[in-house]
C-alpha cells in the first residue's frame, strides 16, 4: 500500500523554466514532508522540507507548496538548472513519534540545456 | 557526503546465500534506517533502530534481520537470497530530535 504517491515518473524541462513536481499522500497521519534528490551511484540528499502546520516554505530557487485539504504536495524549482537532472523522491512522515519515512517512488527531472 | 557510510558499495552472491551490509551513521545520530529500492521503484522502508532498540518495522521479509550496535553502527543481515532481494540497500541516520534523514551511498546487492 503505497501511503505516498508520485505519478509522473519522469519530467523534462527547458533550463530556465519551472519545474513542478507533484506528489500526493493518503494517511491524513503525516505531519512532515520532505523532497529529497537523488543522483545515479548515490544516495538521496535532503533538499527541502515543510511541516503540516504551513503551506508554504521557500529555499532559494526552490519552494515546497502543501494542500492538506487535497493532501498533495508540490515542489517548483524557478529556474530549472541543467544541474537539477536528477531523481526527486517525496517523503512523508508520521505523528507516531518513530521518525519513520515513507517515500514515493520518485520523479525522473531532466532539465534541457 | 553525508557522513553515513555503508559497506560494501557492491556486493554479488548466490541464491541461497546470507549477507550482511554495514552502515556507520553521522557522529551524534541514534536513528538509523533501512531502505531497499528495486529496480524502477521506490525507497520501501525495512527497519528503524534507535540507539540500540528497534523502533519501527516496514515492509521486512522474515529472511531479514538487522541490529544495532553499542557504537551505533547497524547491520542489516539478509539470508536464504533470491533474485528478486537484488536492490540497493540504502542506510539512513538521524538525531531524534530531527526529522532529516542522511541517507548513506547504498549498497548494490546482485544474487545471481
Amino acid at each position: 500500500d503505497q501511503q505516498v504517491k508520485q505519478n509522473s515518473p519522469s519530467l523534462s524541462v527547458q533550463e530556465g523554466r519551472i519545474s513542478i513536481l507533484n506528489c500526493d499522500y493518503t494517511n491524513s497521519m503525516f505531519d512532515y514532508f520532505l523532497w529529497y534528490k537523488k543522483y545515479p551511484a548515490e544516495g538521496p540528499t535532503f533538499l527541502i522540507s515543510i511541516s503540516s502546520i504551513k503551506d508554504k516554505n521557500e529555499d532559494g530557487r526552490f519552494t515546497v507548496f502543501l494542500n492538506k485539504s487535497a493532501k498533495h504536495l508540490s515542489l517548483h524549482i524557478v529556474p530549472s538548472q541543467p544541474g537539477d537532472s536528477a531523481v526527486y523522491f517525496c517523503a512523508a512522515r508520521d505523528q507516531t513519534g518513530a521518525n519513520n519515512l515513507f517515500f514515493g517512488t520518485g520523479t525522473r527531472l531532466t532539465v534541457i540545456p | 557526503d553525508s557522513g553515513v557510510t555503508q559497506t560494501p558499495k557492491h556486493l554479488i552472491t548466490a541464491t541461497g546465500q546470507r549477507v550482511t551490509l554495514r552502515c556507520s551513521p553521522r557522529s551524534g545520530d541514534l536513528s538509523v534506517y533501512w531502505y531497499q529500492q528495486s529496480l524502477d521503484q521506490g525507497l520501501q522502508f525495512l527497519i528503524q533502530y534507535y540507539n540500540g532498540e528497534e523502533r519501527a518495522k516496514g515492509n521486512i521479509l522474515e529472511r531479514f534481520s538487522a541490529q544495532q550496535f553499542p557504537d551505533l553502527h547497524s547491520e542489516l543481515n539478509l539470508s536464504s537470497l533470491e533474485l528478486g532481494d537484488s536492490a540497493l540497500y540504502f542506510c539512513a541516520s538521524s538525531v531524534a530530535s530531527n526529522t532529516e534523514a542522511f541517507f548513506g551511498q547504498g549498497t548494490r546487492l546482485t544474487v545471481v
